[in-house]
C-alpha cells in the first residue's frame, strides 16, 4: 500500500521569507502522480502544483515549487517570497492508476507566514 | 470555472434526525467524490461515483447514503448519525474517471455538528 509521510507538523517563518516543506512517499509503482494541496483556515482546499512521476522537470507554479526526487520518493514544496496568504494546512497527496481513484494524502503541515 | 458548490455551510442535527448534504458542479465532471475531514487531520475517502454510478465505497457505515441524481449532483442523506460522525464534510469532482491522474477540485465543505 502507498504511504505519504509529512515529517514537519508545523512550520512558521517570517513574510517575505523561502520556506520548504517536506513529503516522502512510499510505493512500488514506476507511473503515479504527486500533488501539493492548500487549505487556508475555514477555507476551500486548493491545488497548488502537481507532479508526474515520468517527469524529471521539476514543477514550478509562480512563487511555488516542487524539488521531485523520485529514487529517494521526495517531493517537496518550496514557497519563495511568503506571504501572509500563504498561512494554511498542505497536504502532500499521491495517486497511481493501480490506486483506482484514491487520494493518498499525508498528515499536512500547518504553515504560518508572520507579519 | 473550476468550482465545487457545498450546501449547506454547517449543519447542526440530532441522532435522530435525518438530513442531507448537497454538491453541485457544473464543470462537466463525470468522477465526484465524499470525503470525511476531522480537525487538523487529512481527508478521508468515503466514496467515489464514476459516471454517476457508486464505483467505490470505503467501508462507510449505512448511516450515510450517497445519491448521484445526474452528472452534476452529489447527495450525501445522513440518518441516526454519532456524535463521533461531526467532521467537515468534503465534496469533490475530477474530469474523466478513468484517469486517476486527473486534478481534484474540493468544495468548500459542509460542516456538520451532531449532537
Amino acid at each position: 500500500a502507498q504511504t505519504v509521510t509529512q515529517s514537519q507538523p508545523e512550520m512558521s517563518v517570517q513574510e517575505a521569507e523561502t520556506v520548504t516543506l517536506s513529503c516522502t512517499y512510499d510505493t512500488s509503482e514506476s507511473n503515479y502522480y504527486l500533488f501539493w494541496y492548500k487549505q487556508p483556515p475555514s477555507r476551500q482546499m486548493i491545488l497548488v502544483i502537481r507532479q508526474e512521476a515520468y517527469k524529471q522537470q521539476n514543477a514550478t507554479e509562480n512563487r511555488f515549487s516542487v524539488n521531485f526526487q523520485k529514487a529517494a520518493k521526495s517531493f517537496s514544496l518550496k514557497i519563495s517570497d511568503s506571504q501572509l496568504g500563504d498561512t494554511a494546512m498542505y497536504f502532500c497527496a499521491f495517486i497511481s492508476p493501480q490506486g483506482a481513484q484514491k487520494l493518498v494524502f499525508g498528515q499536512g503541515t500547518r504553515l504560518t507566514i508572520n507579519p | 470555472d473550476t468550482e465545487v458548490t457545498q450546501t449547506p455551510k454547517h449543519l447542526v442535527m440530532g441522532m435522530t434526525n435525518k438530513k442531507s448534504l448537497k454538491c453541485e458542479q457544473h464543470m462537466g465532471h463525470r468522477a465526484m467524490y465524499w470525503y470525511k475531514q476531522k480537525a487538523k487531520k487529512p481527508p478521508e475517502l468515503m466514496f467515489v461515483y464514476s459516471y454517476e454510478k457508486l464505483s467505490i465505497n470505503e467501508s462507510v457505515p449505512s448511516r450515510f447514503s450517497p445519491e448521484c441524481p445526474n452528472s452534476s449532483l452529489l447527495n450525501l442523506h445522513l440518518h441516526a448519525l454519532q456524535p463521533e460522525d461531526s467532521a467537515l464534510y468534503l465534496c469533490a469532482s475530477s474530469q474523466n474517471p478513468a484517469m486517476q491522474q486527473e486534478t481534484q477540485y474540493f468544495g468548500p465543505g459542509t460542516r456538520l455538528l451532531v449532537l
